[in-house]
This record gives C-alpha cells, structure tokens and sequence, in this order.
C-alpha cells in the first residue's frame, strides 16, 4: 500500500548485533502493527501499537522490543540478533474503528548469520 | 482468536472463476471476514471484509452462509497475476484488532 513504507528492504548481519526496522506510515492510523512471516508459519504478530508510546506484545515478542514516539513511525529492534529471527518483516497500520482492516508494508527481508 | 481452515493450494484455468472457501466453526458475534492477497516479495494486500451474507467489490465476491461458519471468496474470470496466496482471517474490531494469519491458500493459474 502507498501509505506504509518499511526501511531498509532487505538487510544481512551477524548474530549478536542490533537491528532496527523502521515503519512509516502517511495515512495517520492510530494502530500499527509488526509481523514475521516465516515458511510454514503465516504470519505472526510480533508487537502492536495502540497509539504513541502505547504498545503491547503479539503472539512471538521474545526478543524484540518496539517504539513508537511519533503517530507516524513505529520501530522494531531486535537487541541482539540470533539466527533464529532471520525471516521477513511486515508492517501494518489502520484506524483502530471497527471493521476497518489493515494495511500493509512491502516487508524486510533480514538475513542474521 | 478465532482459527481458520483453508485448502492448502488449488490449481485454475486462467479465465475460470474461482472459489476459495475458508472454514471458522468457532467465528464470534462481533467478528468479521476478511480476506487478503499475497504475492511473492510483497505484503498482504487486502481484498474483501464482510460480516453476513453477500458482499461485491470490483476484484472479488464473499458468500456467507447464514451461520456463518464458513466463507467463499469468488475471484470472476481469473487471469495470470491472481497466482497469489490467498488468506481468510476472522478478527473483532472491538478492542485490540489483533489478527490472526493461518497459512493460507496457495492458488496457481494455469494458463
């Protein structure tokens, strides 16, 4: 979607060192969310956010904290990356009203050796 | 988190219509259906919600019966770039908008 950027797109490092993931959104949704997609898995929701410095955890959050201190970004970081987090990484935001659905980034695709 | 059931793939002829059904027994009152795309190194990209009975957009058709425990998604006259994932949800609105992804229906057109 036109909205929701995610940065980088794709991304190699090494077990042990930190990794941020940046998601923007431009349509002003107060709920954003951060999954992983793995083969054999679906999709996974990691984290979400309810509004700025409102967060709460998904259903795979060990691992990864989240920020969220503008309407607008929402960071996912990995402390110390284990290979065991390499996969893809979407974003998602909407309104938060009912019935409205979520609206997807393009993904990071990180690799963690 | 209400659980669905989905063929894992199916195959179809390019120009066919398409019918993927999705199975949710224990589907809430406040839920809704929903249903998104996934192609290859791209997100889910959402197609179609409904909560009872019939609903139509310009890409596709949701049928939901009256119990509501299970859901079509029609794709009309299928062409080449509907190969896609395609995934049902069942999620509330009300409250935290927490969904919950299975694996999905892998639909390969054939031309």
């Amino acid at each position: 979607d036109a909205g929701i950027t995610q940065s980088p797109r794709h991304k190699v490092t090494e077990t042990g060192t930190p990794v941020t993931l940046r998601c923007h959104q431009t349509e002003n949704h107060r709920y954003m969310y951060w999954y992983r997609q793995d083969p054999g898995h679906g999709l996974r929701l990691i984290h979400y956010s309810y509004g700025v410095k409102d967060t709460d955890k998904g259903e795979v959050s060990d691992g990864y904290s989240v920020s969220r201190s503008k309407t607008e970004d929402f960071l996912l970081t990995l402390e110390s990356a284990t290979s065991s987090q390499t996969s893809v990484y979407f974003c998602a935001s909407n309104t938060g009203d009912s019935n409205q659905p979520q609206h997807f980034g393009d993904g990071t695709r990180l690799s963690i050796l | 988190l209400a659980k669905t059931t989905q063929p894992i793939s199916m195959d179809s002829y390019e120009g066919q219509e398409v019918n993927i059904t999705c199975s949710h027994n224990n589907i809430a009152t406040n839920d809704y259906i929903t249903w998104y795309q996934q192609f290859p190194s791209q997100g889910p990209r959402f197609i179609i919600q409904g909560y009872k009975t019939k609903v139509t957009n310009e890409v596709a058709s949701l049928f939901i019966p009256a119990d509501r425990k299970s859901s079509t998604l029609s794709l009309p006259r299928v062409s080449l770039s509907d190969t896609a994932v395609y995934y049902c949800l069942v999620a509330s609105y009300y409250g935290n908008n927490r969904l919950a992804f299975g694996k999905g229906n892998q639909v390969v057109v054939i031309p």
